[in-house]
């Protein structure tokens, strides 16, 4: 079975600067796809970032980059010019790209901004 | 474009009695799948429905079942409830060939007493 680990149940940053939010995952799959997202007060889960294993390219989506290294197992979201909005519950999610098997979670990381 | 909508937003039961949760999936979208977040933790998969049909499920017991309607819309029932059950209940739904792609609604709030 497929597990995602994120290490760091909590991070503060100050308003402006970067922070970096990390996972890691165990899978025996070769293709597959890896997201983060990102779950505010409100519970809504929105969909930050999206990465797809076969791709070399690491995903980026206007301030919020990931560094995806397959080999390492190792998918780490990089948020910059951090922002007072940004402030939220941060999940970590693998799909097996089978369709049917679900999302598998992380615990989650709660990230502050400090303003 | 509605997106992904779930009702009641908050519940409260008690042990033993029976619950059923709904969720209307997002415009176009086939495939609806239920999800289930406990305090502090992230979400669990429970199952998965497409063609009316339960396609794959986590490691739920069979208290908890479902039912999608020709429309799409779905509806999670968990039977006896225990003081565990309380958690939050998050819908997602997806094209059936882009389940990679999925989009949650708010979640409905579930507290056994």
């Amino acid at each position: 079975a497929q597990t995602v680990t994120q290490s760091q149940p909590e991070m503060s940053v100050q308003e402006a600067e970067t922070v970096t939010l990390s996972c890691t995952y165990d899978t025996s799959e070769s293709d597959y796809y890896l997201f983060w997202y990102k779950q505010p007060p409100s519970r809504q889960m929105i969909l930050v970032i999206r990465q797809e294993a076969y791709k070399q390219q690491n995903a980026t989506e206007n301030r919020f980059s990931v560094n995806f290294q397959k080999a390492a197992k190792s998918f780490s979201l990089k948020i910059s010019d951090s922002q007072l909005g940004d402030a939220a519950m941060y999940f970590c999610a693998y799909d097996s790209g089978g369709g049917a098997d679900g999302l598998t979670f992380g615990k989650g990381t709660h990230l502050i901004i400090q303003p | 474009d509605a997106g992904v909508t779930q009702s009641p937003t908050h519940l409260i039961k008690t042990r033993g009695q029976q619950v059923t949760l709904r969720c209307s999936p997002k415009s176009g979208h086939d495939t609806v799948s239920w999800y289930q977040q406990a305090l502090g933790q992230g979400p669990q998969f429970i199952f998965q429905y497409y063609e009316e049909e339960e396609r794959q499920r986590g490691n739920f017991p069979d208290r908890f079942s479902g039912h999608q309607f020709p429309n799409y819309s779905s509806e999670l029932n968990v039977n006896a409830l225990l003081l565990g059950d309380s958690a939050l209940y998050l819908c997602a739904s997806s094209l059936e060939d882009r389940t990679d792609t999925q989009y949650f609604g708010p979640g409905t709030r579930l507290t056994v007493l």
